[in-house]
């Protein structure tokens, strides 16, 4: 067990529609980062939110949006979804910055998306 | 952009071999260096990592070796086990970035 907690485990939905995916880091990390894999790919870096603040942005979509709140869980808003927007979202979380730091991170299980 | 590569996707070793896991990459400021692994149904879990200052890490049965000049890094594991079938992922960092980059992943399976 990672300490890193994942809303839901599995979602469905259709073309269109709005989803929001949770992330509760693990107790005392304030970095908290977002990937996405697709199949049989790698795992693509999306977002990462240190204590509140958006620290780094990688291949984030415009339809995409993400926010940490003040008690450093975060949430990944995925909207006007696609077909291929079906994926495995990964939330992460670590200490604080990685500067400086060989920057372990710390995986949820993550979120299975299904866009029909 | 792929900053990060694993070549092959799968890899099959028999039990109590070596397994070889290959990464390259092409961003000349990468700092750091990470090995995960995958198991289904699970998130990735660090593994061992290594700094763009040393060669070698040793960690038990898994060394990684660093080439800088050939911007290439591999993952050793003696000797193999069952239980070490997973999917492993090479991923890479710079010194003052918060992100971090990830291969594709290559999938070991040890035979037994």
């Amino acid at each position: 067990d990672s300490g890193v907690t994942q809303t839901p485990k599995h979602l469905i939905t259709a073309t269109g529609q709005r989803v929001t995916l949770r992330c509760s880091p693990r107790s005392g990390d304030l970095s908290v980062y977002w990937y996405q894999q697709s199949l049989d790919q790698g795992l693509q870096f999306l977002i990462q939110y240190y204590n509140g603040e958006e620290r780094a942005k990688g291949n984030i979509l415009e339809r995409f949006s993400a926010q940490q709140f003040p008690d450093l869980h975060s949430e990944l808003n995925l909207s006007s979804l696609e077909l291929g927007d079906s994926a495995l979202y990964f939330c992460a979380s670590s200490a604080g910055s990685l500067r400086g730091r060989s920057g372990e991170l710390f995986f949820g299980e993550g979120s299975r998306l299904t866009v029909l | 952009d792929q900053q990060v590569k694993q070549n092959s996707p799968s890899l099959s070793v028999q039990e109590g071999r070596i397994s070889i896991l290959n990464c390259d990459y092409t961003n000349s400021m990468f700092d750091y260096f990470l090995w995960y692994k995958k198991y289904p149904a699970e998130g990735p879990t660090f593994l061992i990592s290594i700094s763009s200052i040393k060669d070698k890490n040793e960690d038990g049965r898994f060394t990684v070796f660093l080439n800088k000049s050939a911007k290439h890094l591999s993952l050793h594991i003696v000797p193999s086990q069952p239980g070490d079938s997973a999917v492993y992922f090479c991923a890479a960092r710079t010194y003052n970035n918060n992100d971090m980059r990830f291969g594709a992943g290559t999938r070991l399976t040890v035979k037994p």
